[in-house]
């Protein structure tokens, strides 16, 4: 059981390239999310997804794309690089949306936009 | 938008010494977490908190559900090196987890 897994673990992009951030779980959970982490600031949540085909807005969406096509996976895609999107992301899964169950985070991507 | 006011920004301790960091808001939240990340990884739940008043241990750390439900605590007692890195106090409004807000991190060293 590997949980929440993530790549890659680093990365450089030039600005105005795309790339995709992978995430998968093995949980069979229903819901799925991507942050970003910035220095000194909380985890803002930039997309989510209730379960396979259904996605929707978190609080920071512009410049980021998603998909959901299976229940495992939940992939980001950044399709114009820019320094902005420089950050720390977090991919997460839980069983519901409820605090009253465990939200378990991957162990990050480290994106850097020059 | 919603904020969460975390402090201290960072501590350095000595090993052995008790911990105390807290996390307010304007805002009345239903929920309160807290979470941990170790370098290079991803947060890590701690302690879950219901209800107003609410006190609840995991090991040396406890964490409490203020009275007021705008803010929260978390206590770390007699501290070890593997206690070092940064502790999340994250709040939700009854939206679940995608409305979660959380705080900018109290970043934890410990001195051997």
């Amino acid at each position: 059981n590997a949980g929440v897994t993530q790549t890659p673990k680093f990365r450089i992009l030039k600005i105005g390239q795309s790339m995709t951030l992978q995430c998968t779980q093995d949980m069979n959970h229903n819901y799925m999310y991507w942050y970003r982490q910035d220095p000194g600031m909380g985890l803002k949540l930039i997309y989510y997804s209730v379960g396979a085909g259904i996605t929707d807005k978190g609080e920071v969406p512009n410049g980021y794309n998603v998909s959901r096509s299976t229940t495992e996976d939940f992939p980001l895609r950044l399709e114009l690089a820019a320094p902005s999107q420089t950050s720390v992301y977090f991919c997460a899964s839980s069983w519901t949306s409820r605090p009253t169950d465990t939200q378990y985070f991957g162990p990050g991507t480290r994106l850097t936009v020059l | 938008g919603q904020q969460l006011n975390q402090s201290p920004q960072s501590m350095f301790i000595q090993e052995g010494e008790d911990v105390s960091m807290n996390c307010t808001s304007s805002s009345i939240f239903n929920t309160w977490l807290w979470y941990k990340q170790d370098p290079g990884e991803g947060p890590v739940l701690l302690i879950a908190l219901y209800k107003a008043g609410e006190l609840t241990s995991n090991g040396r750390l406890t964490a409490q559900f203020g009275i007021t439900r705008k803010d929260s605590f978390l206590n770390i007692s007699a501290s070890i090196p593997s206690d070092v890195g940064i502790y999340f106090c994250a709040g939700d409004l009854s939206g679940g987890y995608n409305k979660l807000i959380f705080g900018a991190g109290t970043r934890l060293a410990v001195h051997p």
